[in-house]
């Protein structure tokens, strides 16, 4: 069953920092992979996806990247902004095709 | 504007009773999905539907029900036999020219707490 696991849980950092959230997956034999971002006690909202044949996908202050073969993908926040903070999720959809299996998120903080 | 619509927002059931959330998408999606959030669990997949008038049992279909008559419209009814229901509830759908490689789009959520 796959496996999907974000590093870390939370993450404070100061406007303006750059930063990294990790999203790990156990199989690599994936379709595609898919950020969101969550309010609370909103809805997920779709930030990239990025399809098992591409490296990476930019929108703009968001670039995520994907390495199948490390069951690896990272999403880049450039100049963080107070209005960043939010839960963002990973998903990934694997063989079976009809679902996407989802991590925890990680919670992030952007302070002013 | 395209969307996924889901009501009510927040419902209130007492034990024993069945329920059901609305999920309606005018985004002419195929693929319909309904997900299960619980603080520090990650979305639990409960029931999807490929095409109108089939849908699959997801990892937690246990006390649920769902139907798909048509495209556009995918309920998820609680039923009494679900063990511990107060959860947050998701609808969702897919886009894209195959079901595989489709982008998932989420509703707004619907929060039911059972008293």
């Amino acid at each position: 069953k796959q496996e999907v696991t974000q590093i870390p849980a939370a993450l404070s950092v100061p406007e303006g920092e750059n930063l990294v959230l990790n999203c790990s997956f156990t199989d690599s034999a994936i379709y595609n992979l898919q950020w969101f971002r969550q309010d609370p006690g909103k809805g997920l909202t779709s930030l990239l996806l990025i399809q098992s044949s591409q490296r990476e996908q930019t929108s703009g202050r968001l670039n995520a990247s994907l390495d199948k073969s490390s069951g690896r993908s990272t999403l880049y926040i450039a100049a963080s902004q107070p209005g960043d903070s939010a839960t963002y999720l990973c998903a990934v959809r694997g063989n079976s095709g009809y679902a996407l299996n989802f991590g925890k998120g990680t919670s992030l903080l952007v302070t002013p | 504007d395209g969307g996924i619509t889901q009501s009510p927002k927040y419902l209130f059931r007492k034990e024993g009773q069945n329920v059901t959330l609305s999920c309606e998408q005018n985004l002419n999606h195929d693929a319909m999905y309904w997900y299960r959030q619980d603080p520090g669990q990650g979305l639990r997949l409960i029931y999807y539907s490929q095409i109108v008038n089939d849908f699959q049992k997801g990892d937690i279909a246990e006390g649920y029900s769902v139907s798909r008559e048509k495209k556009e419209s995918f309920p998820l009814t609680v039923t009494s036999a679900q063990k511990n229901p107060t959860a947050f509830y998701l609808c969702a759908s897919s886009s894209g020219s195959t079901f595989r490689t489709g982008e998932l789009f989420f509703g707004e959520g619907s929060r039911l707490t059972v008293l």
